[in-house]
């Protein structure tokens, strides 16, 4: 089935040095393909999405580009700020069985300090 | 602005106690589901419902029950609760197949 793995944290940087969580997922089919972020103690949050290849999805200095040749969307930010200190999930759409649902990575947590 | 709210927030089980998380959306969203968050293991679909009186199993379904009697509210519960279903619940709706997932807040549950 359908899956998606992401690069094991913690990741810890210091404020306004360069970001990038790998994520690469297994598909049948050509998902829509997306960046959730859960900052403590909330929910989760659309980062970003992408829902062809060769698309970038963008937001709050964050990218990714959806890359079907590597079957990757790798999160990189050029200068990150303690504000992003969160866990993010990289996830795809599976729309088979006429459902629209979601499969997450394990999620990658970040940690900036000043 | 509501969105996908979730009730309650946190909450301690003694196992074998029986409860209902709430969720309901204002959005007039078709789709609504519940996912579980367990550590190293991202988020996996419990239950999901495509309408009104319309409701399917998801990866992880065993000891859980959800109805759908309105397009507003999708209720899971927990018929016996077990220490295995420690974990943060997180309900989820959209427009459609192929839309943008909104999730709620999530839901803190300890079952001792």
């Amino acid at each position: 089935g359908d899956s998606v793995t992401q690069m094991e944290g913690p990741v810890t940087l210091s404020e306004e040095a360069c970001l990038t969580i790998n994520c690469t997922y297994t598909a049948t089919g050509y998902p829509s393909l997306f960046w959730y972020v859960q900052y403590p103690g909330e929910g989760l949050q659309l980062l970003l999405k992408a829902t062809k290849a060769d698309d970038k999805g963008s937001n709050k200095g964050f990218e990714a580009t959806y890359r079907k040749e590597t079957t990757s969307f790798h999160l990189e930010k050029g200068s990150v700020q303690v504000s992003d200190s969160a866990v993010y999930f990289c996830a795809l759409s599976d729309v088979s069985g006429g459902y629209n649902k979601l499969i997450f990575g394990a999620g990658t947590r970040l940690a900036v300090h000043p | 602005n509501a969105g996908v709210t979730q009730t309650p927030k946190f909450q301690v089980l003694k196992t074998g106690q029986s409860m209902t998380l709430q969720c309901a959306q204002d959005m007039n969203h078709e789709y609504m589901s519940w996912y579980r968050q367990d550590p190293g293991m991202g988020l996996r679909l419990i239950h999901y419902s495509v309408g009104a009186g319309i409701t399917d199993q998801g990866e992880v379904p065993n000891g859980y029950n959800v109805s759908r009697s309105t397009t507003e509210d999708f209720p899971l519960r927990l018929l016996s609760a077990a220490p295995s279903q420690t974990s943060v619940y997180f309900c989820a709706s959209s427009q459609g197949s192929g839309n943008t997932i909104y999730f709620g807040e999530g839901s803190w549950l300890t079952v001792v």
